[in-house]
């Protein structure tokens, strides 16, 4: 069973509005990562954060974690077309570094 | 740096028939890694290898073998193709504690 669940399913916004996705999960973990997968393609590593952060930035990528309600959040700020693609939230429940990855949040920049 | 490359990138099996998908990495990664993605489950792993010579089961592995024929290459193998294997195949690598590098995956179809 998957570790990790995004909210919301799919998320559509106009372009330069900011997009925030959710993700919850079950088992403590070391870190917490999230992915991006355009269409058709592999997924691409964002960002990583460890259990003992809080919040993280990379560029207009802002990650928040709590682990005491297991969960962590993805925001995207000042969105773009280019950002249309599926989100991924990704643990290691299992330890050996095997990553569990969530459905995904589906997220559509309008122009 | 190609990264990390997947053959073939499409594949149509008769059911019952068998193949091998390829990965290579050159990045010198240790662990390496195949998932299958199906339309909202997310990636559900099937092998992983933590180094050379080493192999283990994921949460999905049935029906399938992998081989770690040396640091660069981590092949899939399907013995026998069902029609519940109709899916999209990533192959991946990492270093520990970096992130996950992936391939641009596999669209088998069993018919």
């Amino acid at each position: 069973s998957q570790q990790g669940e995004e909210d919301p399913q799919a998320l559509s916004i106009q372009e330069g509005e900011n997009a925030t996705m959710n993700c919850s999960y079950k088992t403590s973990i070391n870190n917490l990562q999230w992915y991006r997968q355009n269409s058709g393609r592999g997924l691409v590593h964002l960002i990583l954060i460890r259990s003992n952060e809080r919040e993280k930035h990379s560029g207009r990528l802002r990650v928040t974690l709590d682990t005491s309600k297991k969960s962590s959040s993805l925001l995207i700020t000042a969105s773009r077309a280019a950002d249309t693609a599926s989100y991924f939230c990704a643990t290691d429940p299992w330890g050996h570094y095997k990553l569990s990855f969530g459905a995904g949040t589906t997220v559509t920049v309008r122009a | 740096n190609a990264g990390v490359t997947q053959t073939p990138k499409f594949q149509v099996l008769k059911t019952g028939q068998s193949m091998t998908l390829q990965c290579a990495q050159d990045m010198n990664h240790n662990s390496m890694y195949w998932y299958r993605q199906d339309p909202g489950m997310g990636l559900r792993l099937i092998y992983y290898s933590a180094s050379e010579g080493t192999t283990d089961k994921g949460e999905v592995p049935n029906g399938y073998n992998v081989s770690r024929l040396n640091k660069r290459e981590f092949s899939l193998r399907l013995e026998s193709a069902a029609p519940s294997q109709t899916s999209v195949y990533f192959c991946a690598s990492s270093e520990f504690p970096d992130g996950y590098t992936f391939g641009s995956g596999t669209r088998l179809t069993v018919v």
